[in-house]
């Protein structure tokens, strides 16, 4: 079967750190994705991680774990508009990719 | 470089009819796939499209159906809506997923209302 898991909802404070957790159970696994989606717009890609580890991009990093079947998104100097749902994606190969419900963040003053 | 483009944004649509959605690729892209989106179920894949064939198909049923054109153009097709059918349709194209850049660009969406 494929099931991805993330929380629904976070909240986190302005300037903080907050780690978004996704764990994934897939019959393949090609790499994995982050996607960000504010409400009412389109996901934008964040991020692609293949290889165990962290990847580090500006303000968001990636990490992954193959073994454990895990990934966390890392957002850093959070600010207002970081407000958004992010989503958790596994390419499974076979040209398809499966989503998970999403994590909705909120950023507070 | 544009980018992807869905045709029509809204749709209003009674139970019973058809639709087809239509997506325009970022420009040297040739796969596209398409997925429906709903506050439930998140993003459900519903199938992809490489050099106007199909390589993958996700778990809807027949009524959802789909073609891509020489120009990487793709078009959805749903009959005999249904009220479930109700949702934000997204189509997505990257230069292909097989390999190389496997990042989805995601097209604004196509709102899709059945009454």
């Amino acid at each position: 079967g494929q099931n991805i898991d993330q929380p629904t909802e976070m909240t986190a404070t302005e300037g903080a750190i907050v780690q978004i957790n996704c764990t994934y159970q897939t019959s393949g696994f090609n790499g994995l994705f982050w996607y960000q989606q504010h409400a009412g717009e389109a996901p934008t890609f964040l991020s692609y991680n293949v290889l165990d580890g962290l990847e580090e991009k500006g303000r968001f990093s990636s990490f992954l774990s193959r073994s454990k079947g895990y990934s966390y998104l890392l957002l850093k100097e959070l600010q207002m508009k970081d407000s958004a749902s992010y989503l958790c994606a596994v390419y499974t190969g076979g040209f398809k990719t499966i989503f998970g419900a999403g994590t909705r963040l909120f950023v507070k003053a | 470089k544009a980018g992807v483009t869905q045709t029509p944004r809204y749709l209003i649509k009674t139970r019973g009819q058809q639709v087809t959605l239509s997506c325009s690729p970022i420009s040297g892209h040739r796969s596209v796939s398409w997925y429906q989106q709903t506050p439930g179920q998140g993003l459900q894949f519903l199938f992809e499209y490489f050099s106007e064939t199909q390589r993958n198909k996700g778990n809807f049923p027949g009524r959802f159906s789909g073609r891509q054109f020489s120009n990487s153009r793709s078009e959805m097709n749903v009959s005999t809506l249904e009220l479930g059918d109700s949702a934000l349709y997204l189509c997505a194209s990257s230069l292909s997923p097989g390999q190389g850049d496997r990042s989805q660009y995601f097209g604004p969406g196509t709102r899709l209302t059945v009454t």
